[in-house]
């Protein structure tokens, strides 16, 4: 059975530009989480989708966007890119049904931001 | 605020011995709890789950919760040094995860 896939693995961008991030979930898995994770603040919450519908959300700025298409795929946003945005950024998914249940985490994808 | 509190460490035992991790969380209406062992650059990887109170042993991984307490914990035994990694508690409250900042484990050869 596959894992969670991130693409891309690695990306440079530039202030002010945007970026847009994508997952697939583990086959059967509907909802897809998606966290931020620095060296000094650890694992942050961005927000979490179900069925295609944010049901969680975390305190982040507007910047930060996400979607769930109807195959469970999501893709997460972020415009105007800041220096503090340089971080991994995880997608975890699950079954979903209850919102507790096992979360596994994709490779991330390591942004940098200049 | 929910909190979740672990020790950063970094925590260093020698090999064979018992490495303890611990990790103490604020709400006291959590329902699950959760183990993630994270290697250097890598993402984190599910290790252990447990739901009530007591011991729950997988191997040589025995996590062990006080809901009372609020204290939930992570027992190593006969540590490799393959288990040097970062490991983080997740506390899951109202549907949501929330994760410690880690604690970095070292076993010393």
């Amino acid at each position: 059975k596959a894992g969670v896939t991130q693409t891309p693995r690695y990306l440079i961008k530039t202030r002010g530009q945007q970026v847009t991030l994508s997952c697939s979930p583990i086959s059967g898995h509907r909802s897809v989480s998606w966290y931020q994770q620095t060296p000094g603040q650890g694992l942050q919450f961005l927000f979490e989708y179900f069925s295609e519908t944010q049901r969680n959300k975390g305190n982040f700025p507007g910047r930060f966007s996400g979607r769930q298409f109807s195959n469970s795929r999501s893709e997460m946003n972020v415009s105007t890119l800041e220096l503090g945005d340089s971080a991994l950024y995880l997608c975890a998914s699950s079954l979903g049904f209850t919102g507790g249940e096992k979360l596994f985490f994709g490779s991330g994808t390591q942004l940098s931001v200049l | 605020q929910k909190e979740v509190e672990q020790n950063s460490g970094p925590l260093s035992v020698p090999e064979g011995a018992i490495a303890s991790l611990n990790c103490t969380y604020s709400d006291r209406v959590s329902q699950s709890f959760f183990w993630y062992r994270q290697y250097s650059g890598k993402s984190p990887e599910l290790i252990m789950s447990i739901y009530s109170n007591g011991d729950k042993e997988d191997g040589r991984f025995t996590a062990q919760l006080n809901k009372a307490s609020q204290y939930v914990s992570l027992l190593i035994r006969d540590s490799q040094p393959s288990d040097s990694a970062t490991y983080l508690c997740a506390v899951v409250a109202g549907n949501q995860f929330y994760f410690g900042t880690g604690t970095s484990l070292t076993v010393i050869p």
